[in-house]
């Protein structure tokens, strides 16, 4: 049973516009929250973080919004670029624990 | 090269055979830990080293085998592996979290093994 989960596999977005990239979580025990981004043939890098005494955090383009009582984040990419394609990772952490990650969104931003 | 070095980049495999992967990290981090991405599957975590010793496993089957040798390199020793077993083996590395606040990680680009 999947604790973290992304429903969308995949996200198609006009370059320019807004991307929402969506995660769900189970655990109520989860207090800590990143987003990674993959490229083709590289290990995923850090994008950006939440804590869970947050319930917005914003760094240039990105911003994660988080839901505690709907145990939803998001991941909002303003305006969204080509070069933003790729997969990217929800993961979810009981500070001082191990993350969970979810499977995963593709994203294209089309020209 | 990003501060976590994987080799090889590549690797295809007997399942008879006996080949090991490596980490290396330059990032004064002080735990490693492996995870195995399969397709279509949620990152799965394997093995978690920190302060070089081993303090999680979750349950990965025999035919892998890690070893940490210093807080700097982590291998992975595979053997009699299955076809199954193909994938993408990442490798990270973060500082271990102080006062309940976590870091972070910061991963190689991985190995693609292939079993046949």
């Amino acid at each position: 049973d999947q604790q973290v989960k992304q429903n969308s596999p995949s996200l198609s977005v006009q370059e320019g516009r807004i991307s929402i990239l969506n995660c769900d979580y189970t655990n109520s025990m989860f207090d800590y929250f990143l987003w990674y981004k993959k490229y083709p043939a590289e290990g995923p890098t850090f994008l950006i973080s939440i804590s869970s005494i947050k319930d917005k955090n914003e760094d240039g383009r990105f911003t994660v919004f988080l839901n505690k009582s709907a145990k939803h984040l998001s991941l909002h990419i303003v305006p969204s670029q080509p070069g933003d394609s790729a997969v990217y990772f929800c993961a979810a952490s009981d500070y001082g624990q191990n993350f969970v990650f979810g499977p995963g969104t593709r994203l294209s931003v089309l020209p | 090269e990003t501060g976590v070095t994987q080799t090889p980049r590549h690797l295809v495999m007997g399942m008879t055979n006996k080949k090991s992967l490596k980490c290396e990290q330059h990032l004064g981090h002080n735990a490693m830990y492996w995870y195995k991405q399969s397709a279509k599957k949620p990152l799965e975590l394997m093995f978690v080293y920190s302060l070089e010793e081993r303090v999680e496993n979750n349950s990965v089957p025999s035919r892998f085998s890690p070893e940490c040798p210093n807080s700097s390199h982590l291998f992975l020793h595979l053997h009699t592996l299955q076809p199954e077993d193909s994938a993408l083996y990442l490798c990270a590395s973060s500082q271990e979290p102080r006062d309940r606040v976590p870091y972070g990680y910061t991963f190689g680009s991985g190995t693609r093994l292939t079993v046949v």
